[in-house]
């Protein structure tokens, strides 16, 4: 079946810009991910979501970041007033119960480069 | 908190030989799962090998296999028969045991693994 999906691939912005960041979970997955790569380094958690429960936003860097999760499907990260320290790639990732597999399995990323 | 380290930030091996990537940890949760994780240059993260930390076995997948020291908190990985498709960077994770839910990943720095006709 399709794997997780992310748009776009490439995101281009100026400093002090607002970015919306969508990610598509595998159909039928119940929690949803996100983290951060910055360049040449290990992934951030930034935020998960899990079913109808109240997200996990411990690794949000600032008030800037948010997202959302619509019920059990697409989730959007939204970055206000960009900096270049956000430049970076971002991944979402998405599992289904711990019953079923524990496994996460990642999009293809969006590059966010903040000039 | 935990934390995840990978000492090496690069290795390199030839074709057909052995390499080791070495990860260690620190958790003081007794029940948690650790995991190997390959990204290629196309940036897309594919899982390798997992390790559940009640299993006293090592996991093995084909030419992957892991060196489980639970009470050294290490956690290395051996690729053998190295091929060129290999190379990527290699992210050690670690993750909580949880009982309805899964949980976030900690990562480390990663490795980054060439191979050499």
């Amino acid at each position: 079946g399709a794997g997780v999906s992310q748009s776009p691939s490439n995101k281009v912005t100026e400093k002090g810009k607002d970015v919306e960041l969508r990610c598509d979970p595998i159909s039928g997955h119940t929690a949803l991910y996100w983290y951060r790569q910055r360049l040449g380094q290990g992934l951030e958690f930034l935020i998960y979501f899990q079913g109808n429960s109240a997200p996990d936003k411990s690794g949000l860097p600032s008030d800037r970041f948010s997202a959302e999760r619509t019920g059990e499907s697409v989730s959007t990260l939204t970055i206000q007033r960009t900096q270049q320290e956000d430049s970076a790639v971002y991944l979402c990732a998405s599992s289904s119960e711990p019953i079923v597999s524990y496994e996460q399995y990642f999009g293809p990323g969006t590059r966010l480069t903040v000039t | 908190a935990q934390t995840v380290t990978q000492s090496q930030p690069e290795m390199s091996v030839q074709e057909a030989e052995t390499v080791t990537l070495s990860c260690t940890y620190d958790t003081s949760e007794s029940n948690y799962y650790l995991f190997w994780y390959k990204q290629p240059p196309s940036r897309q993260m594919i899982l390798v090998i997992r390790q559940e930390a009640y299993k006293q076995q090592n996991a093995t997948e084909n030419r992957f296999s892991v060196n489980f020291q639970k009470a050294a908190k290490s956690f290395s990985l051996k690729i053998s028969d190295s091929q060129l498709g290999d190379t990527a960077m290699y992210f050690c994770a670690f993750m909580k045991a949880r009982s309805y839910n899964t949980d976030k990943l900690i990562f480390g720095t990663g490795t980054r693994l060439q191979v050499f006709p």
